[in-house]
């Protein structure tokens, strides 16, 4: 089975800090991603990356940066967490040759006060 | 642009009913279509995918299927159960590698 883990279930930070989500698979797949859901918006897709090192902006990059330093993990960062960046993290995985086979993390609800 | 639509937003059935959740999507040019399904405040767990060139897809009682020209899918459960509870997203995968995600259809099955 295809297991994708995530750092913190829940999280509290304040306006101003810097975050870090962590996502790590199990699988050997290249492909990480992270999206933010939100009520009434649905999910969108933050950052993608399709190997180690590699990266590519999603719909919504603004306020985010990433790192995948090792190919089972990628990292979410919030440079200077904001209100309104309050949400549902999910990460995902896939196989290479199935970009669209995603496996699903638990989520992190991250509050910014 | 891709959008993705789901109606109805909310479902609210009696236990044993079957029912069909409806989804869709304003460019037919897809690679394929996903049913997830979400637990409040839990990941997505994906129920079926169907490819471009398929019409349906069956698992256990799930059934899904997908009309590319009209741009619309549905998915039918069949006898449902409390346990089905839960917010049912579709999702149209592009040529562009990317997922593009309805708002879900919350469905809650009363014993």
């Amino acid at each position: 089975d295809v297991k994708v883990t995530q750092s913190s279930r829940y999280l509290v930070k304040r306006t101003g800090e810097k975050v870090f989500l962590e996502c790590v698979q199990d699988m050997d797949h290249e492909n990480m991603f992270w999206y933010r859901q939100d009520p009434g918006l649905g999910l969108r897709l933050i950052y993608f990356s399709y190997d180690v090192k590699m990266k590519e902006k999603g719909d919504i990059p603004e306020g985010y940066s990433v790192s995948r330093e090792k190919k089972e993990r990628f990292s979410l960062i919030l440079e200077s967490a904001s209100t309104n960046q309050t949400s549902m993290y999910l990460c995902a995985s896939s196989p290479l040759l199935d970009l669209y086979e995603q496996y699903f993390g638990p989520g992190t609800r991250l509050t910014v006060t | 642009k891709q959008e993705v639509t789901q109606i109805p937003a909310a479902l609210s059935v009696p236990e044993g009913e079957n029912l069909v959740l409806n989804c869709s999507f304003t460019d037919s040019a897809i690679y394929n279509l996903q049913w997830f399904r979400q637990d409040p405040g839990k990941g997505l767990t994906s129920l079926l995918l169907i490819q471009s060139s398929q019409r349906e897809q069956t698992s256990g009682r799930l059934n899904a299927s997908l009309d590319k020209s009209s741009g619309r899918s549905t998915l039918y459960i069949a006898a449902s159960q409390p346990g089905d509870s839960a917010t049912y997203l579709c999702a149209v995968g592009g040529s562009n590698y990317k997922l593009t995600f309805g708002k879900g259809t919350l469905l809650t099955v009363n014993p």
